[in-house]
């Protein structure tokens, strides 16, 4: 499956911070999303293959990567009260013509 | 630009009784759409998608969704429903961009499921 670390963080206002996605091996694409409470998912931005490929109405301090491992990271700098929300990974594999997508439980961020 | 509209956000069934959640899409090609459920505190999980073909669609825990063009309907529907379903249901539709199927997903507010006994 996908995990991702921490679980739950607390951060100030105006602080960085990075979130970590795990996946199985060979999950080339991984997608990240902002869930505000009571509010759907909103897509941050893709990797594919580690290359960017795509990208929702973030600003430039939020920003990724993708490793070797497929594994990811998000980060986000100069951080705001709004920026509190649910983080949610996924990750993608393709095999035999047949794409399979998983999301992993998602990281709480609370800004202070 | 892509958007979904889930016109109910709060739900009450009684158990075993059917289940209709709404969702409305709006895009401009042949879109990807998708439904998902996210128990409290938890991930979201794949009940089902729509990508080509047979307009009714069968997914996991006996859910089913039918995908309508002329009224831009991916409506999500179960016979009989469980407690265990009680979540909160998201549906959502994918750009299909840059080589995945599950390109930048657009999802709607979502609609809490509640299910008495």
């Amino acid at each position: 499956g996908v995990t991702q670390s921490p679980t739950h963080l607390i951060k100030t206002r105006g602080q960085q911070v990075t979130l970590r996605c795990s996946s199985q091996s060979g999950h080339n694409t991984v997608s990240w999303y902002q869930q505000a409470l009571g509010q759907g998912p909103q897509f941050i931005f893709q990797y594919y293959r580690k290359e960017e490929n795509g990208r929702g109405n973030f600003p430039p301090r939020f920003s990724g990567l993708q490793f070797p491992n497929d594994s990811s990271e998000l980060n986000v700098n100069a951080l705001e009260l709004d920026d509190s929300a649910l983080y949610l990974c996924a990750s993608s594999l393709k095999s035999g013509g047949k794409e399979t997508q998983y999301f992993g439980p998602g990281t709480r961020l609370l800004v202070l | 630009a892509q958007s979904v509209t889930q016109p109910d956000i709060h739900i009450t069934v009684s158990e075993g009784a059917s289940l209709e959640l709404r969702c409305n899409y709006s895009y401009g090609a042949t879109p990807y759409l998708f439904w998902y459920v996210q128990s409290p505190g938890q991930g979201l999980q794949l009940l089902l998608k729509y990508f080509s073909g047979d307009t009714l669609v069968q997914g996991i825990k006996g859910f089913e969704a039918e995908f309508k063009r002329s009224q831009s309907s991916f409506n999500l529907r179960k016979p009989s429903v469980h407690w265990s379903d009680a979540a909160e249901y998201f549906c959502a539709v994918a750009n299909n961009a840059g080589g995945t199927s599950y390109g930048k997903l657009t999802f709607g507010q979502g609609t809490i499921l509640t299910v008495h006994p």
